[in-house]
Order: C-alpha cells, then structure tokens, then sequence
C-alpha cells in the first residue's frame, strides 16, 4: 500500500538553528498538510497546502514557519530559528479524497 | 470554538471483554468525524470516516457510530493486537479552507490476554 514517507525520523538542533524536515506525499495526492504532536498533547493542524500554495495555517504556523514544493514529489517544513518549545513529532500527512487523510511516521524533533 | 473529548483517557480490558470508546464534539458545520488508531512511535492510521448522524461503520473488531454530539467507537472481544491509542477527530467548516482536522487527546487501549 502507498505510503507517506517522512526523514529523518529522528532530528535533534540547537535552539536558534534552521531545520528542514522532509516528506515524500503519496504519489497522486493533491493535499498536503503538516500537524504536530508535543510529548502528551493532542495532534496539532499546522498547515495545509495545495495548488502550489496555503489554503490554511494554525496561530502556531507564524513567520518562523514555511513549507515549500520545491519538485513534484518533495514537500518540507522549514523552521527558520528554531526555539525549545519547536521540540515534538511533526507529521506531513496527504490525502486524494476528502474521506481518508494518510499520515506519515513522523520526525520526532529534539531542541537543545 | 470547535472541540474534541475522548473518554476514558485510558481503558484496560481483558481479551475478549468488549467496550466502548467517546468522542464528543462541539463544532459549528461538521464535515466529517475520523477515527484513527496510533501505535506509540508511529503517525495516525485511518480507521474510519463518518459524515451524517445515524452511520455506522465497521471494520473486523470496530464499529464507529456517530450521533449529533458524539461518536463511539465500538471493541467487540479485542484482541492484544488491538492496544493502541484511539483518536477521533473532526473536520468542520467549508470551502477550500476548513479541511484542517481537530483532535482529540486520544483513549489510550490496553487489551491483555
């Protein structure tokens, strides 16, 4: 079965730095999105993107945050300055249909 | 301000001991309601979706229902395979905008043999 491909897993930064975590959608998809999920807290909306551009973003997507389509398979995060609190499982999810989101494994990112 | 509550938090059954999960909601326009399954570690697995009051779906083990307040997700002799977090959430508003989906905290399923 298709999947959402995310990496790293794992991605650990200092407080300051610029990340860039990285997701290969499901082939045919046209939806995409990116939630979050701090330690013990519920999954989180971040951003949704589509026709090349952001149909909806959260109070947590602020200037810190960008998402980008740089070919047609590759979609990323960046988060420009990174801060402790930036410290979750960040998940790029995908979807055809309205009726089935697909979610990917996660990048679980780690702020010093 | 739309809203998602699941309970219980956490639920231990034995095998074969059949229960019920809640997940009730407060939004304004419901779109849908999702059922997801999440193993420790892992992303969200869909289970199901439900758009109108009065549905019922099922897959092996699972039922979801939905009413116009709630939904509950149906266990019928779990299984040890079967524990894992439980999340519902939902998706409310319309047009373009409005597909993001808000999430409970989850209910947290242990089945022991």
């Amino acid at each position: 079965e298709p999947e959402v491909t995310q990496t790293p897993s794992h991605q650990v930064t200092q407080m300051g730095q610029e990340v860039i975590l990285r997701c290969v959608p499901i082939s045919n998809h046209l939806y995409f999105y990116w939630y979050r999920q701090i330690l013990g807290q519920k999954v989180e909306f971040l951003v949704s993107f589509y026709n090349n551009e952001i149909s909806e973003k959260s109070e947590i997507f602020d200037d810190q945050f960008s998402v980008e389509r740089p070919d047609g398979s590759n979609f990323t995060l960046k988060i420009r300055s990174t801060k402790l609190e930036d410290s979750a499982m960040y998940f790029c999810a995908s979807r055809w249909t309205a009726e089935k989101l697909f979610f990917g494994s996660g990048t679980q990112l780690s702020v010093l | 301000e739309d809203q998602v509550t699941q309970s219980p938090e956490a639920l231990r059954l034995q095998e074969g001991e059949s229960s019920s999960l809640n997940c009730s909601y407060t939004v304004s326009g419901l779109r849908g309601l999702f059922w997801y399954r999440q193993d420790p570690g892992k992303g969200p697995e869909f289970l199901f979706t439900l758009y109108s009051a009065g549905e019922e779906k099922e897959k092996e083990r699972l039922k979801a229902t939905l009413t116009k307040k709630e939904s509950f997700l149906h266990i019928t002799a779990p299984k040890p395979e079967d524990s894992a977090t439980y999340l519902c959430a939902v998706q409310a508003g319309w047009g373009q905008a409005g597909t993001a989906l808000i999430f409970g905290k989850g209910t947290t399923l242990s089945v022991s043999s």
